[in-house]
């Protein structure tokens, strides 16, 4: 394990569904992320979260909804989605957002296979 | 602004030969540069990085990179791939002090027996 765990690892959803990701870091990190790999596309950057506050918001529709309630502890909540939105959601945490040497490198989780139907 | 091009989606290669994955970059400042591996259903794990201080690069699992100033290039290379080393690569660059990483499309390796 790589110290990022995310649950669950398959994710099957009708439109109308309502789910949750979840993402758990055990590295003392205090920035956490969420990415979408979509197959042919480099990977996009959704949301940024430093100490629990939402940094960055990469333009990501509103059926995304992020939450970070502690430093340990990210999701991502998903309403009404779309088929295009199937993809593998990858969580990734740093110790710090920008500054210092160890800013920008990622652990990242073995990632979320989400299916909408 | 900052761009990230790795000039070949696909590589193979016989297992014990060379491995080259190329990546040219752009950046506005100085930049990091880092390259991520992906193994099917895993996450991407860390291989190297570069943050100015010595140009060639060591990393894990006997892979290095080179970072060329000249030549926009952060290529990285292993003497003699593995069969474990089959694999998506992603070549990444930051400008340094910035939350912001931008990933190339990916380099897929194919490692023969």
């Amino acid at each position: 394990e790589t110290g990022v765990t995310q649950t669950p690892r398959h994710l099957v959803m009708g439109m109308t569904n309502k789910k949750s990701l979840k993402c758990e870091q055990h590295l003392g990190h205090n920035a956490m992320y969420w990415y979408k790999q979509s197959a042919k596309k480099p990977l996009e950057l959704m949301f940024v979260y430093s100490l629990e506050e939402r940094v960055e918001n990469n333009s990501v529709p509103s059926r995304f909804s992020p939450e970070c309630p502690n430093s340990s502890h990210l999701f991502l909540h998903l309403h009404t989605l779309q088929p295009e939105d199937s993809a593998l959601y990858l969580c990734a945490s740093s110790q710090a957002v920008a500054g210092g040497p160890q800013a920008n490198v990622l652990t990242f989780g073995a990632g979320s296979r989400l299916t909408v139907l | 602004a900052q761009s990230v091009t790795q000039l070949d989606s696909h590589v193979s290669v016989s297992e014990g030969t060379p491995v080259l994955l190329r990546c040219n970059y752009s950046s506005s400042y100085s930049p990091s540069l880092f390259w991520y591996v992906q193994h099917p259903n895993k996450g991407l794990q860390l291989l190297l990085k570069y943050t100015s201080a010595a140009t060639l690069v060591k990393g894990i699992n006997g892979f290095e990179a080179e970072f060329k100033k000249s030549e926009t290039s952060f290529h990285l290379t292993k003497p003699s791939a593995h069969m474990s080393d089959a694999a998506e690569y992603f070549c990444v660059v930051s400008d340094r002090g910035s939350n912001k990483l931008t990933f190339g499309g990916g380099t897929r390796v194919l490692v023969k027996p």
